[in-house]
């Protein structure tokens, strides 16, 4: 089975470029999730999506950041424009709704990220 | 804010030893979750395991194994019998209804 699909693997830009980064979920699973890391602050949860709706995007750090999900297969991240402290790994994870719990705690399964560089 | 406190930033192990991963959190509510996450070179993040905080008894996974004490505040990770495909970075999480905090991580090491 395919897992997270995210792309691209790799990107490098330039600062004051727009960034857009791509997650394809399990197929079945209808909660994605945008995370970042990095070496000063860790893992953190930028935003998440339960059918395809936006449900809380209270990690996003600035008004330059944006995710859409526009069906149950897709959702991108876009940084626009970028600067250098948006260098970092970011993650997308899906999962599938469990009954009973919150929406967070239901298992996740990561993609293997997209190592940003802004220069 | 609640706060996942890793103290160890990295650790060891010989092979087929056991090894215990700490991890403290600071929050005031009662009902939460935790975890622990596996992150390896590949730099994909694997669940290892996870405990709701209003169960009692201690999460199991084969070789995994946590120590939770929700009085303390603590949920350390053991791992049993340590293979070479354990070597990773290890993050404890925690997370209520709508937030999801990691710790900073601890390097495990495993030595042959």
């Amino acid at each position: 089975d395919a897992g997270v699909i995210q792309s691209p693997r790799h990107e490098v830009t330039e600062m004051g470029q727009e960034v857009t980064l791509r997650c394809k979920p399990i197929s079945g699973h209808n909660s994605l999730f945008w995370y970042r890391q990095t070496m000063m602050r860790g893992l953190e949860l930028l935003i998440y999506f339960n059918n395809n709706v936006p449900i809380d995007d209270s990690g996003m750090p600035e008004d330059r950041f944006s995710a859409k999900m526009p069906n149950a297969s897709f959702s991108t991240l876009k940084i626009q424009p970028s600067e250098p402290r948006d260098s970092a790994v970011y993650f997308c994870a899906s999962s599938s709704r469990v009954a009973g719990g919150p929406l967070l705690t239901d298992t996740q399964y990561f993609g293997p990220g997209t190592r940003l560089t802004v220069l | 804010a609640q706060t996942v406190t890793q103290s160890q930033p990295e650790m060891s192990v010989q092979e087929a030893e056991t090894v215990t991963l700490s991890c403290t959190y600071d929050t005031s509510e009662s009902d939460y979750y935790l975890f622990w996450y596996k992150q390896p070179p590949s730099r994909q993040m694997i669940l290892v395991i996870r405990q709701e905080a209003y169960k009692q008894q201690n999460a199991t996974e084969n070789r995994f194994s946590v120590n939770f004490q929700k009085a303390a505040k603590s949920f350390s990770l053991k791992i049993s019998d340590s293979q070479l495909g354990d070597a990773a970075m290890y993050f404890c999480a925690w997370c209520n209804f709508n937030k999801f905090y990691f710790g900073s991580g601890t390097k495990l090491n495993v030595k042959p």
